[in-house]
């Protein structure tokens, strides 16, 4: 099966950075994604990394080291909008061989202050 | 907006009841997933269809059941409700393949149970 481990919350400050933590253990491994969810709402994918190394998406930024089965997401320039939930999530191989659905970690609460 | 429909977007029922959930796909995606998120147990997978036919199958309850339909609907069947399935159910669709990775959740159905 997949267990993901991520810090149930953090709290940063607007306009500063931020990483988010997460270590995975799987049985196969198809990558590291990561969603953002806002309260009430739906999980928007926000990045993905396969293969090791960092991964820019404008103010995200995502990291994957596979022999350490862990990865990180790191926010710049941090918003109040971006207080939310973020999730990291990986789909590994299912009883079959095949692709599983994704398993999620528990959730990342972050917090911004102004 | 993801693309992704469900209807309805809130239910509530009584224990021993059944319901059904009604989820559509982005145009062209072909792989449709359900999710259940509750308080204590995250987000958790529970079954993915492919095109018609079911792929893979996570944590779902016997009590549970889904299908995906020719024109690529889904609809996820709960009876036998109890007060413990009071959740968020998401749908998700993707493009199988290279970029299954990134799923597109619809807005979800809050089913509550009483």
């Amino acid at each position: 099966g997949q267990s993901l481990e991520q810090p149930s919350e953090v709290t940063a400050v607007e306009g500063a950075i931020v990483q988010i933590n997460c270590t995975y253990q799987t049985s196969g491994f198809y990558g590291l994604s990561w969603y953002q969810q806002h309260d009430g709402g739906a999980p928007t994918f926000l990045s993905y990394n396969a293969l090791d190394g960092l991964e820019e998406t404008g103010r995200f930024s995502s990291f994957l080291s596979r022999s350490d089965s862990y990865g990180y997401l790191l926010l710049q320039e941090l918003q109040m909008k971006d207080s939310a939930s973020y999730f990291c999530a990986v789909r590994g191989l299912n009883s079959g061989g095949g692709a599983d659905g994704l398993t999620f970690g528990k959730g990342t609460h972050l917090i911004i202050q102004p | 907006d993801s693309g992704v429909t469900q209807t309805p977007k809130h239910l509530i029922t009584a224990t021993g009841q059944r319901v059904t959930l009604r989820c559509s796909p982005r145009s062209g995606d072909l792989s449709v997933y359900w999710y259940q998120q509750s308080l204590d147990q995250g987000l958790q997978f529970l079954i993915q269809y492919y095109n018609g036919e079911e792929r893979a199958k996570g944590n779902i309850l016997e009590r549970f059941s889904a299908q995906q339909f020719p024109d690529l609907h889904s609809e996820l069947n709960l009876s036998s409700l109890e007060l413990g399935d009071s959740a968020l159910y998401f749908c998700a669709s993707s493009v199988e393949g290279r970029d299954s990775y990134e799923q597109y959740f619809g807005p979800g159905t809050r089913l509550t149970v009483t």
